[in-house]
């Protein structure tokens, strides 16, 4: 089983609705977990981080973290083709895990018009 | 604050050579990780230095190695380079001694013929 599982892509929504991504994992312990967005061609891009359970929003996403399921969300409301990139959930594993992200596989999302 | 910068952007090499990339981190950070991301692999993580420490290490063969200065700024080298090594690899810094939340630089393409 692979540590950290991402919804299978490629995900396709129209322009100003909800897109919704999601992650398992599998260290119970992991305290931090973290989004990133990568548009084609350059590195990834902090969107948000949440360390406990429930919500936590920032302008139109909003992570959503359930511990006890093992399972974070992102989503992002009114959805724009400047969105379009690829989606990629990690965490920090419990313990000495200095500096490891541990990443899944990313969810490429399109956003059209 | 500028970010985290890495020299050069884009290398070719053949098989066999060594190659050095550079990464400078976020001024004040001491934290600096190092990932390699492939179409087929995601991104993996590589190894972290926190004060000209090497803390933590992934699955990589000792190929790969890394060093630390004192003003924060890291090096990975990668020696006897091999066609699958051909990759963008990316550095990120963290500001905390926990290594929490991470912001990349833009990478060094690696191209290995």
């Amino acid at each position: 089983q692979k540590e950290v599982e991402q919804n299978s892509g490629p995900l396709s929504v129209p322009e100003g609705a909800i897109a919704s991504l999601n992650c398992t994992y599998s260290d119970r312990g992991s305290q931090s977990f973290f989004w990133y967005r990568q548009y084609s061609g350059k590195s990834p891009e902090l969107i948000m981080s949440i360390y406990s359970n429930g919500d936590k929003e920032d302008g139109r996403f909003t992570a959503q973290l359930n511990k006890a399921s093992q399972y974070v969300s992102l989503l992002i409301r009114d959805s724009q083709p400047s969105d379009s990139a690829t989606y990629l959930c990690a965490y920090i594993e419990a313990g000495t895990s200095y500096g490891k992200l541990t990443f899944g596989q990313g969810t490429i999302l399109t956003v059209h018009p | 604050k500028a970010g985290v910068t890495q020299t050069p952007r884009y290398l070719i090499k053949t098989r066999g050579q060594q190659v050095t990339l550079s990464c400078s981190p976020i001024s004040g950070h001491r934290s600096v990780s190092w990932y390699q991301q492939t179409p087929g692999q995601g991104l993996q993580f590589l190894f972290e230095y926190f004060s000209e420490t090497q803390r933590n290490k992934g699955n990589f063969p000792g190929r790969f190695s890394g060093r630390q200065f004192s003003n924060s700024r890291s090096e990975m080298n990668v020696s006897t380079l091999e066609l699958g090594d051909s990759a963008l690899y990316l550095c990120a810094s963290s500001d905390s001694e926990g290594a929490d939340t991470q912001y990349f630089g833009p990478g060094t393409r690696l191209t290995v013929l």
